[in-house]
C-alpha cells in the first residue's frame, strides 16, 4: 500500500497568512494526488485533482504542486472561510489512501 | 444536480451487522462508481471499497473479510454489510462518487458501536 505522510498535523494562521501543507507518498504516485477540504461535521470538498487542476468553485487562492512521491497545496492568503481540515489523497493505485489531515486554526 | 445520502442505525451492538444505504441522484450507478468511506472521530479518512459502475466490488485488504458493497440500480441505492463489528469501528461512513477522482460525497452517517 502506498502511505501518504502529511504535515503539518496542524497550523495555526493569521487571515492573509501564506499556508502550505505537504504530502509526501512511500513511492512515486505520478501526479495522482487530490486535496479535499472538509469543516466540523460535514462532507469532504473536493478542491484540487491532479495535482494542480483546480475543481470548478475553487477559489484561485488555492493551488496544489509536485512531482514524484512530494507535494503540496497551498493557500495564498488565507481568508476566514479556510479555517478546517485538509487532506490529501493518493488514486494512482488500490488501494487509495489518504494523508493523515492537517488542521488549519486561526492563530 | 448530483446528490448522495448515507442512512442507516446511529447505534450498533458490538458484534452485530453494520448496514447502510447510500442513496444516489443526478447520476446512474450503471455510468458511475460509488465508494464507501470512513472516518473514526478525531481521526483521519479510509476508503473501505468501491462498487464499480459494470457491477463488479473491490475492497480494501483492512475490511475484505467482513464486507460486503451491493447495489440496487432500480432504486440507485448502494449498500454497505460489514459484520462483526467493534467499538473500533465506531466512524462517520460516507459514500462518495468517483469520477477519476472521489468528487461528491455525501454528508456521512455517524455510526457508534456500543452495548
Amino acid at each position: 500500500d502506498i502511505q501518504m505522510t502529511q504535515s503539518p498535523p496542524s497550523l495555526s494562521a493569521s487571515l492573509g497568512d501564506k499556508v502550505t501543507i505537504t504530502c509526501q507518498a512511500s513511492q512515486s504516485i505520478n501526479k495522482y494526488i487530490a486535496w479535499y477540504q472538509q469543516k466540523p461535521g460535514k462532507a469532504p470538498r473536493l478542491l484540487i485533482r491532479y495535482t494542480s487542476s483546480l475543481e470548478s468553485g475553487t477559489p484561485s487562492r488555492f493551488s496544489g504542486s509536485g512531482s514524484g512521491t512530494d507535494y503540496s497545496f497551498s493557500i495564498s492568503s488565507v481568508e476566514s472561510e479556510d479555517f478546517a481540515s485538509y487532506h490529501c489523497l493518493q488514486y494512482v493505485k488500490l488501494p487509495w489512501t489518504f494523508g493523515g489531515g492537517t488542521r488549519l486554526e486561526l492563530k | 444536480q448530483v446528490q448522495l445520502k448515507e442512512s442507516g442505525p446511529g447505534l450498533v451492538q458490538p458484534s452485530q451487522t453494520l448496514s447502510l444505504t447510500c442513496s444516489v441522484s443526478g447520476f446512474s450507478l450503471t455510468s458511475y462508481h460509488v465508494g464507501w468511506f470512513r472516518q473514526p472521530p478525531g481521526q483521519g479518512l479510509e476508503w473501505m471499497g468501491i462498487m464499480w459502475a459494470g457491477g463488479k466490488t473491490e475492497y480494501s485488504s483492512v475490511f475484505t473479510s467482513r464486507l460486503s458493497i451491493t447495489r440496487d440500480t432500480s432504486k440507485s441505492q448502494v449498500f454497505l454489510e460489514m459484520n462483526s463489528l467493534q467499538t473500533e469501528d465506531t466512524a462517520t461512513y460516507y459514500c462518495a462518487r468517483f469520477n477519476w477522482v472521489f468528487d461528491y460525497w455525501g454528508q456521512g452517517v455517524m455510526v457508534t458501536v456500543s452495548s
